[in-house]
């Protein structure tokens, strides 16, 4: 009955790689978000997409990307990896703009580059 | 666009006493307001939210109270308890979309 699901949790890899982060939500919510929380907590809206329409792309380096393959589904890719990329990145979802502002975060995916 | 700024960045109280966290935002068209209680490797979390035609709301222990013409808000919790220990974050959303923008959170020590 997991409502908002990321895998992987733990994410260790090398700087210059490239991963990917999967999210899905069984909510059956219109909007979907990724979050990037620093070691210091802050908790930063980086992509936010509506029925797999980009509408929030906030100063991200290109090197993340973002894809809804459908609107249950929001990934993201992230290509030649920095030390600084290193946080613990959280999915989110809300219903329909209007009917309930609530978000639902993911569990997070501690991502650790070395 | 919108800005929050919330205060204190750390709190420690002793059990059965209150807390209180507040928050100041930016943007006057700015409708909802939520707090999110984050504990320690977990997810954030709504415990509480206010909109903006209303001036103070309670939920058992929690209260969050907001000031539109200063433009500030506060979560209130009363007889503290251990399990309140978590880092909490006020937020606010302007305009029409979902998008919210988050304060700098607080970590709530709750002692025995």
């Amino acid at each position: 009955d997991t409502a908002v699901s990321q895998t992987p949790k733990y994410l260790v890899t090398q700087m210059g790689n490239d991963k990917s982060i999967k999210c899905e939500q069984n909510l059956g919510h219109d909007t979907m978000y990724w979050y990037k929380q620093d070691s210091k907590k802050f908790l930063k809206i980086m992509f936010s997409y509506n029925n797999k329409e980009l509408i929030i792309n906030e100063t991200v380096p290109n090197r993340f990307s973002p894809k809804s393959p459908d609107k249950a589904h929001l990934n993201l890719h992230i290509n030649s990896l920095e030390l600084g990329d290193s946080a613990v990145y959280f999915c989110a979802s809300s219903p329909r703009p209007g009917s309930s502002y609530e978000q639902y975060f993911g569990p997070g995916t501690r991502l650790t580059v070395t | 666009g919108e800005n929050v700024e919330q205060h204190p960045s750390t709190l420690s109280v002793q059990e059965g006493d209150s807390a209180v966290i507040k928050c100041t935002y930016s943007d006057s068209a700015s409708n909802y307001f939520p707090w999110y209680k984050q504990e320690l490797g977990k997810r954030p979390q709504l415990i509480i939210d206010i909109r903006s035609n209303v001036g103070e709301k309670k939920d058992q222990r929690i209260a969050v109270t907001l000031n539109k013409t200063a433009k500030h808000f506060s979560l209130h919790i009363t007889e503290t308890q251990p399990e309140d220990s978590a880092v909490y974050f006020c937020a606010g959303k302007a305009g029409g979309g979902n998008k919210l923008t988050f304060g700098t959170g607080t970590q709530l020590k709750v002692e025995l």
